[in-house]
């Protein structure tokens, strides 16, 4: 079954750390990924997305994410975090064709010190 | 644009109690879901649509049914409250190609 891993349920980085949110999915075609964060209380916004081509792809919010087709892994990295990045991220597959859904990863939660 | 809305944006029901919610899209997309949300379990598809009249079941569909009688709404029901459907409800839609979706902003259902 097609599945999604983020192996990190919660991380803590100091404002202007660098950050990389793991993701990693198993299937055996190339699918379409997307990275979707939460802040509190609201809906998920999307951050940005990979269908194909260049494997880095650059999103809103100064974040950006690379495909590594070898590790099945799609990991989104920001070089410096601002504390309004404090949110749940969401890593989610689309395995395109028919399927018109998408799979879920659990979320990573990310607090961000001063 | 108003992208995809949801009423109501909190509810409270009894066990037994029935409800529906509302989503609505002004984007003309064809695809529209139902997910729940719930802590340490992410988001899972309850329900979705790929148009107007049609409906199909997703990961968790027990005790909700669904309606999608014109493309730009898509509404959710519980005929029977149980605690277990106490969950943040959150409606999304989509273009046919590469599945790109667009969130309201939740709905937060308790039952009693």
């Amino acid at each position: 079954a097609q599945s999604v891993t983020q192996p990190d349920i919660h991380i803590t980085v100091s404002e202007g750390a660098s950050l990389e949110l793991r993701c990693n999915y198993s299937y055996g075609a190339t699918p379409y990924l997307f990275w979707y964060v939460q802040s509190p209380g609201q809906g998920l916004q999307l951050l940005l997305k990979y269908f194909s081509g260049d494997t880095l792809v650059q999103g809103i919010k100064g974040f950006e994410a690379e495909f590594k087709r070898s590790q099945s892994s799609f990991n989104l990295r920001k070089p410096s975090v601002h504390w309004s990045d404090a949110a749940e991220y969401f890593c989610a597959v689309d395995r395109g064709g028919s399927n018109y859904k998408l799979t879920f990863g659990k979320g990573t939660l990310l607090t961000v010190n001063p | 644009n108003a992208g995809v809305t949801q009423t109501p944006k909190f509810r409270v029901l009894k066990t037994g109690q029935s409800m529906t919610l509302l989503c609505a899209q002004d984007m003309n997309h064809e695809y529209m879901y139902w997910y729940r949300q719930d802590p340490g379990m992410g988001l899972r598809l309850i329900h979705y649509s790929v148009g107007e009249g049609t409906t199909a079941k997703g990961e968790v569909p027990d005790g909700y049914n669904v309606s999608r009688l014109k493309k730009q709404n898509f509404l959710l029901g519980l005929e029977s409250a149980a605690p277990s459907q106490t969950s943040v409800y959150f409606c999304a839609s989509s273009r046919p190609s590469y599945n790109e979706q667009f969130f309201g902003p939740g709905t937060r259902l308790t039952v009693l």
